[in-house]
């Protein structure tokens, strides 16, 4: 059973660019959230996708944008980077209907963001 | 504000010793779910152990427990018999039906087991 899928697993982007990451969920999950996880610090929530739609968001600007696919899969796009935000890029899969206290959160290994 | 904190940046613990880490959570919901996250230095989040705040017995879930004490609004980890491998940052986590189904997380403690 395959869990959380994040590619790529490392990126390099110059400041000013746009980038996109993808996230495929663990097989029987239709919820997808992201995590910006900077360096030595605790996971932020950027925005939850279910149902090819945002459903939460957190405090972050709007050159932080995602897409939810009919697979459930998802994207997470960031457009003219800046140094800050360079971290660790963290997708959760987890299946809505199981109640919000589910456990079911499962994470992907993130995709780490250097800018530069 | 709700939050939630972790006050130890750092641990350490000698190895088969048992360590407890600290979370404490400030809330005025009488529901959420407590979670304990293992991130080594690959970068992937492992669940621990989940406690929701009606549950009556304090979780288990092999070497870790969660000591909660609800009154004090406190979840604290404890890992019995450390191995090497359980180094790593520990993160304290919740959700809560009035916030959303999203996982807040606090700063993370540092584990070090020492041989």
């Amino acid at each position: 059973d395959a869990g959380v899928t994040q590619s790529p697993t490392h990126l390099i982007k110059t400041r000013g660019q746009q980038v996109t990451l993808r996230c495929s969920p663990k097989s029987g999950h239709d919820t997808v959230s992201w995590y910006q996880q900077a360096l030595g610090q605790g996971p932020q929530f950027i925005f939850q996708y279910y149902e090819e739609e945002e459903r939460q968001r957190g405090n972050f600007p709007d050159r932080f944008s995602g897409h939810q696919f009919p697979n459930y899969s998802s994207e997470l796009n960031v457009n003219a980077l800046l140094l800050g935000d360079s971290a660790l890029y963290l997708c959760a899969s987890s299946f809505r209907y199981r109640g919000p206290y589910s456990y079911g959160y499962t994470f992907g290994s993130g995709t780490r963001l250097t800018v530069v | 504000a709700q939050k939630i904190t972790q006050t130890q940046p750092g641990m350490f613990v000698q190895e088969k010793e048992a360590v407890t880490l600290d979370c404490t959570y400030d809330t005025s919901d009488p529901s959420y779910g407590l979670f304990w996250y293992k991130q080594p230095s690959s970068g992937e989040m492992i669940f621990l152990i989940y406690q929701g705040s009606y549950d009556q017995q304090n979780a288990t879930e092999g070497r870790y427990s969660l000591n909660f004490q609800k009154a004090r609004k406190s979840a604290n980890l404890v890992i019995s018999a450390s191995q090497l491998g359980d180094s790593a940052m520990y993160f304290c986590a919740w959700i809560t039906m009035e916030y959303g189904n999203k996982l807040v997380f606090g700063a993370g403690t540092i584990l070090r087991v020492k041989s």
